[in-house]
C-alpha cells in the first residue's frame, strides 16, 4: 500500500464548478499535511497547509480527519487557471525525511 | 529575489557520461533535498542533508551521489551507474524543523540519448 494515494483523474470540470479531492495516508504517525499545486512541467508549490480544525483560503477549504486517516482539499467556483495537478503532501513525525508526496490529481477547468 | 536556483534547465546526456546538477539557495535554510519525478508518478527522494558536511540516502539513491559543502549548495550527480536516469529532477530547501515548509527549484529535465 502507498504510504499517500490520490486518486489521479483526471477531473474535468467546468469553470464556477466545485470539485473536491480526496487523498489517505497510511502512518497514523503522520503530524503535518500540505496541499501542494504543480503546473505542467513546473515545480510543486505550496498550495495551502491542512490544520486538524480544517481552514479556509480564499475558494480553497481543507480538511483533515485524522481517524480516518484522510485529507480533502474542495476548490469552489473554480477558475481557468485551476487546472492543474494537486499533489497531497504528508510529514511523518520523527522523520528526517520529512515529506511524503502522493502522486497527483490532475484538474482541467474548461470554458 | 530569496529563492532557489537550479541549472540547468534542460540537459542532455549521452549514456555512460556522468553530469552534475546545480542547486543553490539563498533561503538561509538548513535543510536541503534532491527528489526524481517521472511522468504521472509523485516525487521520489534521492537525498536529504540536514546540515552542512552531511547527508544521507533517501528511497532511491542507487547511481547518484551529492555533496554538501556549503549551506547554500547541494549538487547532484547523476553517475553511469544510473540506469534510467531521464527525469524531472526537482531540488528543495526548508527551514529544517520537522513541521517545515520545504521550498522547490524550477528543476531540471535530464535526458539520456
Amino acid at each position: 500500500r502507498k504510504e499517500v494515494e490520490q486518486d489521479p483523474g483526471p477531473f474535468n470540470v467546468p469553470e464556477g464548478a466545485t470539485v473536491a479531492f480526496n487523498c489517505t495516508y497510511s502512518n497514523s504517525a503522520s503530524q503535518s499535511f500540505f496541499w501542494y499545486r504543480q503546473d505542467c512541467r513546473k515545480e510543486p508549490k505550496l498550495l495551502m497547509s491542512v490544520y486538524s480544525s480544517g481552514n479556509e483560503d480564499g475558494r480553497f477549504t481543507a480538511q483533515l480527519n485524522r481517524a480516518s486517516q484522510y485529507i480533502s482539499l474542495l476548490i469552489r467556483d473554480s477558475k481557468l487557471s485551476d487546472s492543474a495537478t494537486y499533489l497531497c503532501v504528508v510529514n511523518i513525525a520523527g522523520s528526517a525525511r520529512q515529506l511524503t508526496f502522493g502522486s497527483g490529481t490532475q484538474l482541467t477547468v474548461l470554458p | 529575489d530569496g529563492g532557489i536556483t537550479q541549472s540547468p534547465k534542460y540537459l542532455f546526456r549521452k549514456e555512460g557520461q556522468n553530469v552534475t546538477l546545480s542547486c543553490e539557495q539563498n533561503l538561509n535554510h538548513d535543510a536541503m533535498y534532491w527528489y526524481r519525478q517521472d511522468p504521472g508518478q509523485g516525487l521520489r527522494l534521492i537525498y536529504y542533508s540536514q546540515i552542512v558536511n552531511d547527508f544521507q540516502k533517501g528511497d532511491i539513491a542507487e547511481g547518484y551521489s551529492v555533496s554538501r559543502e556549503k549551506k547554500e549548495s547541494f549538487p547532484l550527480t547523476v553517475t553511469s551507474a544510473q540506469k534510467n536516469p531521464t527525469a524531472f529532477y526537482l531540488c528543495a530547501s526548508s527551514g529544517g524543523s520537522e513541521t517545515d515548509t520545504q521550498y522547490f527549484g524550477p528543476g531540471t529535465r535530464l535526458t539520456v540519448l
